[in-house]
């Protein structure tokens, strides 16, 4: 059965150190998988998402991605974090690869950053 | 810019009674979804829709639950006899149908809070 698992339930960097969230996931197909980020009091926002093309993924907000199949990761990177990266981050693979899937999320991360 | 909405954005209702949850989702998609997360757990799939039909569904959605799509714009989810474990936030989501890997657009939610 597809999972996901976020390493590290908080990360705190300081304003402009490099951000690195963690994600690996099990799959039975070939994944899809994404990245979102929830700010407080507001809805998932999609970062970037992997769907075979590129392994390297850039998103919105200056976040990237790696997919990395050897090592089922697909950690979130942003070289320099800034005050307003500070939300919940949630990894998410898709259930099957077909149109419609359902998305299996992981437990979130959420990220602190300090001036 | 296109977005998923939902109403109401907060209810509080009595264990047992019935309650209705309202999402517009964005007007070309063709599939539906709602997720729940409970306080401080995961974002958990309930079901996707598609052609006025269920296409998926998690265990999470038995009985008690059910959707509709009423109209050409909303997209329903009724908790019949609501539970003190049915408290969550919920979030409609909706993505177009062209094939796997498309991006799920995600509301702002709907906390639910069961007495």
């Amino acid at each position: 059965a597809q999972s996901v698992t976020q390493l590290g339930s908080h990360v705190s960097v300081s304003e402009g150190a490099l951000v690195l969230l963690r994600c690996n996931y099990s799959s039975s197909v070939p994944p899809y998988l994404f990245w979102y980020v929830q700010y407080p009091n507001q809805g998932l926002q999609l970062l970037l998402k992997y769907t075979s093309a590129a392994t390297l993924v850039k998103g919105i907000n200056g976040f990237e991605a790696e997919f990395k199949k050897s090592e089922t990761s697909f950690h979130l990177t942003k070289p320099s974090a800034h005050m307003s990266d500070a939300a919940e981050y949630f990894c998410a693979v898709t259930r099957g690869n077909q149109a419609g899937t359902a998305l299996i999320f992981g437990k979130g991360t959420t990220l602190s950053v300090s001036s | 810019e296109p977005e998923v909405t939902q109403t109401p954005s907060h209810q509080v209702t009595q264990m047992g009674q019935e309650v209705i949850l309202r999402c517009v989702p964005i007007s070309n998609h063709l599939y539906f979804y709602w997720y729940r997360q409970i306080l401080g757990q995961k974002v958990e799939f309930l079901v996707s829709f598609y052609n006025n039909e269920i296409s998926e569904k998690s265990e999470i959605f038995d009985d008690q639950f059910s959707v509709e799509r009423p109209d050409g714009s909303n997209f329903t989810l009724k908790i019949r006899s609501t539970k003190l474990e049915d408290s969550a936030m919920y979030f409609c989501a909706s993505s177009e149908a062209l094939a796997g890997g498309e991006t799920q657009y995600f509301g702002p939610g709907t906390r639910l809070l069961v007495l």
